[in-house]
């Protein structure tokens, strides 16, 4: 079945480690997501990538970075210099032509 | 990209026809509407889009005013599983970045 996989489900760090979080898709879309949601509120875009060994920052990029060295994967890397990184990490996809972003399942990440 | 203004939450008997508003009063002729609803933990899930016409799907129907100001989410017969965060949202027509903004959206609660 074609879709988008987040790994792991739950993840804990301490607080001054980096952590990269997984998004692999098998759609075949060119454009990638990374939002952040934090409890009670909407999702907010942190980066975007419309195409390969491309992205582009979005509203709260402070503290991630990320890269997109396949077309099929984009992993976001949360840094020591994000301030308040505990949140709900989803990936999305979309595709040249279609009109809907596709969700992962998305990583909850701890910071102890 | 057009605000979007929704109730905070609604409620709604199992069986009935749950409808929820979203107003859009500056969006711009080329700007579609979209609805996206998010399942507690849950990746969001893409419900229906349109521009100005009225559209229906096998998950809801869209009914968007003459003056495009406002539309309403119908889901026709509402079941408990219906129960989830509702968002409207309006991309940047002039944009084909695929980027979405989500607000605090509608929670919408069936009840039995």
């Amino acid at each position: 079945d074609g879709g988008i996989t987040q790994s792991p489900k739950y993840l804990f760090r301490k607080e001054g480690q980096n952590v990269t979080l997984s998004c692999e898709q098998n759609l075949n879309h060119d454009a990638m997501y990374w939002y952040r949601q934090d409890p009670g509120q909407g999702l907010r875009l942190i980066y975007y990538s419309q195409i390969v060994n491309d992205f582009q920052k979005g509203d709260i990029a402070e503290g991630y970075s990320v890269s997109r060295e396949k077309k099929e994967s984009f992993p976001l890397t949360v840094t020591s210099a994000q301030k308040n990184p505990t949140a709900f990490y989803l990936c999305a996809s979309l595709g040249q032509g279609h009109n809907e972003q596709f969700f992962g399942p998305g990583t909850r990440l701890t910071v102890l | 990209d057009a605000k979007t203004t929704q109730p905070t939450s609604m409620d709604c008997a199992e069986g009935r026809a749950a409808n929820l508003p979203c107003n859009h009063s500056t969006i711009s002729g080329n700007e579609y509407v979209y609805w996206y609803r998010q399942i507690h933990s849950q990746g969001p899930q893409y419900i229906i889009h349109g521009l100005k016409n009225n559209e229906t799907n096998e998950m809801a129907s869209l009914i968007i005013t003459e003056d495009r100001k406002s539309s309403t989410l119908i889901l026709p017969h509402a079941t408990l599983r219906d129960t989830a965060v509702y968002y409207c949202i309006v991309p940047a027509g002039s944009s084909n970045t695929g980027k979405l903004i989500f607000g605090q959206g509608t929670t919408l609660q069936v009840k039995p």
